[in-house]
């Protein structure tokens, strides 16, 4: 069965300073795999997705990811964090079967603390 | 404007007074799901539909039910709401069919206190 592990369930960084966020996955076909972001008091919101075409993925708000099949991680990243950036992060993965059916399994979430 | 609308977003109820959360989406969607968001635990599903009539349970579907009678709709009813039902609740959206890559659309949640 397939199943995502984000390290960390709080992650603080400084203003300038690197993000990385992790997420592994568990999955015996090649997986689509996503990352959400949920400000304060609002609903979940894509940052990217992986769907087997390139393996570095961009999202927005300068965050990207990269899929390593040999490590089976996604690891969420972005080169000077901004106060903004504080906020919620999920990591999901989809069993791909060829279409768009199957559920989405979250990870936990890391919440991400910017220190001025 | 796409979107998923859920309503009520805050509410406060005491223990076995039924209520419904409604969830209604303007974009079409085919499939629709309903989480909770609890500290520690990230969100787990609820139920979910993958089109009219057709549900199925989730995760964690003890104490809820839900119904699909139109595409747009898709409520979730606490028939005898008990306080481990405190929550927060999203209802999230996605097509089907080939070519979509199978990501959520979702609600601004619903929070829920069972006193």
């Amino acid at each position: 069965a397939q199943s995502v592990t984000q390290l960390g369930s709080h992650v603080s960084v400084s203003e300038g300073a690197l993000v990385l966020l992790r997420c592994n996955y568990s999955s015996s076909v090649p997986p689509y795999l996503f990352w959400y972001v949920q400000y304060p008091n609002q609903g979940l919101q894509l940052l990217l997705k992986y769907t087997s075409a390139a393996t570095l993925v961009k999202g927005i708000n300068g965050f990207e990811a990269e899929f390593k099949k040999s490590e089976t991680s996604f690891h969420l990243t972005k080169p000077s964090a901004h106060m903004s950036d504080a906020a919620e992060y999920f990591c999901a993965v989809r069993l791909h079967k060829g279409g768009s059916q199957g559920n989405l399994i979250f990870g936990k979430g890391t919440k991400l603390s910017v220190k001025p | 404007e796409a979107q998923v609308t859920q309503n009520p977003r805050y509410l406060i109820t005491v223990t076995g007074k039924k209520l419904t959360v409604t969830c209604s989406q303007n974009m079409n969607h085919e499939y629709m799901s309903w989480y909770r968001q609890d500290p520690g635990l990230g969100l787990r599903q609820i139920y979910y539909s993958m089109n009219v009539e057709v549900t199925d349970k989730g995760d964690v579907p003890e104490g809820y039910k839900v119904s699909r009678k139109e595409k747009r709709n898709f409520p979730l009813i606490l028939e005898s709401p008990s306080p481990n039902q405190t929550s927060l609740y999203f209802c999230a959206s996605k097509p089907q069919g080939q070519g979509f890559t199978g990501e959520l659309f979702f609600g601004e949640g619903s929070r829920l206190t069972v006193l």
